[in-house]
């Protein structure tokens, strides 16, 4: 079946670092995929999509690339800031319209 | 403003009590979804609808049982509460091609 993969541990840095969470994904088809946002004790926050192949989403700051050679759908950020502290999640879309999550990547970011 | 509303959003309950969680949305979205979040953070999906009158079981089994007989509401019982049923509980629903809102959660404590 589909699913998401994301990369392990938390992730810790400093304000103004880069980042990167790694996202891998193994689907038939063509589906669409997402990072949502989930801050202390809330719901999940679209943060960025993209429906086809090498599309770029972006928002906030934060892109992500649709690789399809790859599989993959890395979430980058040029220079976080302390806000950027919470829950990051991977997920994809196929047509049955049912969301499919990766297993979410707490990210600290430290003053 | 959220569109989509979950009650109560924390619950603690003895074990053998039945409890419904309640989840209700404004925007007149037919498609409704229940995840359950453990407390390693992975979302799975429990329960989802397509429309009033029509439920279905998600990818984890559960205990918890839904109904759908108004397009606004989708609440979810479970008849008799166990600790392993302790979790946090969000309730979606979608509009549109992609775009799923989810609500704030209900963080449930089974003692």
């Amino acid at each position: 079946g589909d699913s998401v993969t994301q990369m392990e541990g938390p992730v810790t840095l400093s304000e103004e670092a880069f980042l990167t969470i790694n996202c891998t994904y193994t689907a038939t088809g063509y589906p669409s995929l997402f990072w949502y946002v989930q801050y202390p004790g809330e719901g999940l926050q679209l943060l960025l999509k993209a429906t086809k192949a090498d599309d770029k989403g972006s928002n906030k700051g934060f892109e992500a690339t649709y690789r399809k050679e790859t599989t993959s759908f890395h979430l980058e950020k040029g220079s976080v800031q302390v806000s950027d502290s919470a829950v990051y999640f991977c997920a994809l879309i196929k047509g049955d319209g049912k969301l499919t999550f990766g297993q979410g990547t707490i990210l600290t970011v430290h003053p | 403003e959220a569109d989509i509303y979950q009650t109560p959003r924390y619950l603690v309950i003895g074990t053998g009590k039945k409890i419904t969680l309640e989840c209700s949305q404004t925007m007149g979205h037919d498609k409704m979804y229940w995840y359950q979040q453990d407390p390693g953070m992975e979302l799975h999906l429990i329960h989802y609808s397509y429309g009033v009158n029509s439920t279905e079981k998600g990818d984890l089994s559960s205990e918890s049982t839904v109904s759908r007989i108004r397009t606004e509401h989708f609440p979810l019982t479970l008849e008799s509460a166990r600790p392993s049923h302790t979790s946090q509980y969000l309730c979606a629903s979608r509009g549109g091609s992609y775009g799923y809102t989810f609500g704030s959660g209900t963080r449930l404590t089974v003692v």
